[in-house]
């Protein structure tokens, strides 16, 4: 049964600092892995998607990189602005399957 | 930019009473999934939905749940006699592809289900 678990569970940070998000998962055998960003009692927003062939996917001042043979991702943030301030969440879809597992997320305050 | 639509956003019922979360998933998308998060916890999948079939489900979707697209454009959850664990917010999602391979999920903002 796959677990994925974030780490740090919060993190606050200055404005304009770079910063690593982690994400690991039990299970390899994965299909994909996805990013997401959730604002208080609102809904989930895709940042990015990696498919388990894939190293990195950037977005912006976002990188996400897949280590599968590790059970590592990282969602690395670049010159970090209050409006990052959210709960990132991390999800696996493992092969076989049509549901996303989620992590428990890193809730992320940048302040001015 | 396509949304998933929700409603309602909050919802009231009565411990025992049935409840109806609607969802509007994207126009071309033909996979439809509900996912749950109760208070303070992970989103946890429920159920997901293609050809008019539920294809996959998780030990939380008993038979107390049940899903429907009742026409080419609603996506429904039914909860049929509400408990108070069933107090969460419930996410509709939808995809283009099986396993959201080509830009991953698209997420609804949520209803949230209080059962008092």
């Amino acid at each position: 049964k796959q677990e994925v678990t974030q780490i740090p569970a919060a993190l606050s940070v200055p404005e304009g600092e770079n910063l690593v998000l982690n994400c690991s998962f039990t299970d390899s055998a994965i299909y994909n892995l996805q990013w997401f960003r959730q604002d208080p009692g609102k809904g989930l927003t895709s940042l990015l998607l990696i498919q388990s062939s894939q190293r990195e996917q950037t977005s912006g001042r976002l990188n996400a990189s897949l280590d599968k043979s590790s059970g590592r991702s990282t969602l690395y943030i670049a010159a970090s602005q209050p409006g990052d301030s959210a709960t990132y969440l991390c999800a696996t879809m493992n092969t076989g399957f049509q549901k996303l597992v989620f992590g428990t997320g890193t809730r992320l305050l940048v302040s001015p | 930019e396509p949304e998933v639509t929700q409603t309602p956003s909050h919802q009231v019922t009565q411990m025992g009473q049935e409840v109806i979360l609607r969802c509007v998933p994207i126009s071309n998308h033909l996979y439809f999934y509900w996912y749950r998060q109760i208070l303070g916890q992970k989103v946890e999948f429920l159920v997901s939905f293609y050809n008019n079939e539920i294809s996959e489900k998780s030990e939380i979707f008993d038979d107390q749940f049940s899903v429907e697209r009742p026409d080419g454009s609603n996506f429904t959850l039914k909860i049929r006699s509400t408990k108070l664990e069933d107090s969460a917010m419930y996410f509709c999602a939808s995809s283009g592809t099986q396993r959201g391979s080509d830009y991953g999920y698209t997420f609804g903002s949520g209803t949230r289900l209080t059962v008092v």
